[in-house]
């Protein structure tokens, strides 16, 4: 079955601690995205790919950091310079046309400790 | 003002009943339209694209109105399992490539 994983579904972090959520995916799709959303808040887009080793910022993108060297693949690190990391976070593809809509992973939910 | 907004609701209405929420967009350019499901703490998803004719798909149904710029969801016939919060989702065209917004989502809750 085709679909988009990420892990770990909980995750804690330490003061001061950089971490990395995975999200992998074998729909073939071109593009991937990261979101974050708050309690009872909308997504919003931390970083994006249209294609592998090019990423784009999104509208929160600072105190995050990401990588794209293979199409299958869209880590997420959260460094330590991101002071409010408490969020859900979830991971989407979707094909580079835009016009289709994206799938999502089941989303990582991170805590500080 | 927001490029896509939503009415949060909660919309809170009996089980059997049809109910309807619109999401307005602010960007002419934008091209392509969706409805996704979210459960409590669960990921978005897909419900239905939204096409400029309008569709349906069995109880739901999605029209488009560009003059206006806003989509809508209608649910006929409500379920208890149709609790949940229901996000609009533009895509927009830009130059080199598209941007898609989230709306902040409705929230739908049906009683017995």
């Amino acid at each position: 079955d085709g679909g988009i994983t990420q892990s770990p579904k909980y995750l804690f972090r330490k003061e001061g601690q950089n971490v990395t959520l995975s999200c992998e995916q074998n729909l073939n799709h071109d593009a991937m995205y990261w979101y974050r959303q708050d309690p009872g808040q909308g997504l919003r887009l931390i970083y994006y790919s249209q294609i592998v080793n090019d990423f784009q910022k999104g509208d929160i993108a600072e105190g995050y950091s990401v990588s794209r060297e293979k199409k299958e693949s869209f880590p997420l690190t959260v460094t330590s310079a991101q002071k409010n990391p408490t969020a859900f976070y979830l991971c989407a593809s979707s094909t580079s046309t835009g016009d289709q809509p994206q799938h999502f992973g089941d989303g990582t939910r991170l805590s500080i400790l | 003002r927001k490029e896509v907004e939503q009415d949060p609701g909660p919309f809170n209405v009996p089980e059997g009943a049809t109910v309807a929420f619109n999401c307005t967009y602010s960007n002419s350019a934008s091209q392509s339209f969706f409805w996704y499901r979210q459960d409590c703490r669960k990921e978005p998803k897909l419900l239905m694209s939204v096409y400029s004719s309008g569709n349906e798909d069995g109880r739901f149904t999605a029209q488009l109105n560009r003059a206006s710029q806003y989509i809508s969801l209608l649910i006929r016939d409500s379920k208890l399992s149709d609790s949940a919060t229901y996000l609009c989702v533009v895509n927009i065209l830009l130059s080199s490539a598209s941007k898609i917004i989230f709306g902040s989502g409705t929230r739908l809750s049906i009683r017995p």
